[in-house]
């Protein structure tokens, strides 16, 4: 089974404190995802890497960057955490396919960050 | 950008009731994917579907894809209560880029 791990499932901070979600997957899958769920906005994508050391913005990445310096970890960090960023994060992963046939998402359980 | 808007946002039904949840496109998609996630968990796969007018069941599921391929479905034939929880669809709107629906919360009471 593919296995997608977030190291924390919850995590409270306080303002201006640098934060590290780590996420590992072992199917050696080349795409990495970070998300944020906030109710009713639905998953909107941060930050994914399609390779080692790559990295593209995804829709909301201010606030946050990454690294990708192994195949199977993909860090998410906030440099200096804001209350607007208590949020449910989720990493996901998915292997590099053809244009047109994406193949499976597979999600990590998520990462519940409280910001005080 | 290319976008998908999911309806309903909210659906509550009796249990043994149906219920159904839409994504529609204003472009064509080269495929479409559903997620559920129950409440307090992480998304989980259910379905990809990617030929116009395709029609998927899995149990009481029946998921469709438009013929123009700018709409799908996801159909439940008599909920229960273990349906609870939130539907996404998905979609590649280009290489590495997905794009998820805001997600449909069915709530469903016994």
């Amino acid at each position: 089974d593919v296995k997608v791990t977030q190291s924390s499932r919850y995590l409270v901070k306080r303002t201006g404190e640098k934060v590290f979600l780590e996420c590992v997957q072992d199917m050696d899958h080349e795409n990495m995802f970070w998300y944020r769920q906030d109710p009713g906005l639905g998953l909107r994508l941060i930050y994914f890497s399609y390779d080692v050391k790559m990295k593209e913005k995804g829709d909301i990445p201010e606030g946050y960057s990454v690294s990708r310096e192994k195949k199977e970890r993909f860090s998410l960090i906030l440099e200096s955490a804001s209350t607007n960023q208590t949020s449910m994060y989720l990493c996901a992963s998915i292997p590099r396919r053809g244009q047109g046939n994406t193949g499976e998402l597979f999600f990590g359980e998520g990462s519940r960050l409280t910001v005080l | 950008g290319q976008q998908v808007m999911q309806i309903p946002q909210y659906q509550h039904v009796q249990e043994g009731e149906d219920f159904t949840t839409y994504c529609n496109s204003s472009t064509t998609l080269s495929n479409i994917q559903w997620y559920k996630q129950r409440p307090g968990g992480h998304p989980v796969f259910l379905i990809q579907l990617v030929k116009s007018g395709e029609v998927k069941k899995q149990k009481r599921l029946t998921f469709q894809f438009g013929e123009a391929k700018k709409n799908s479905s996801l159909h439940i034939t008599a909920t229960q209560t273990t349906d609870v929880g939130t539907y996404f669809c998905m979609f590649s709107g280009g290489y590495n880029k997905l794009i998820f629906g805001a997600g449909t919360r069915l709530a469903v009471h016994p």
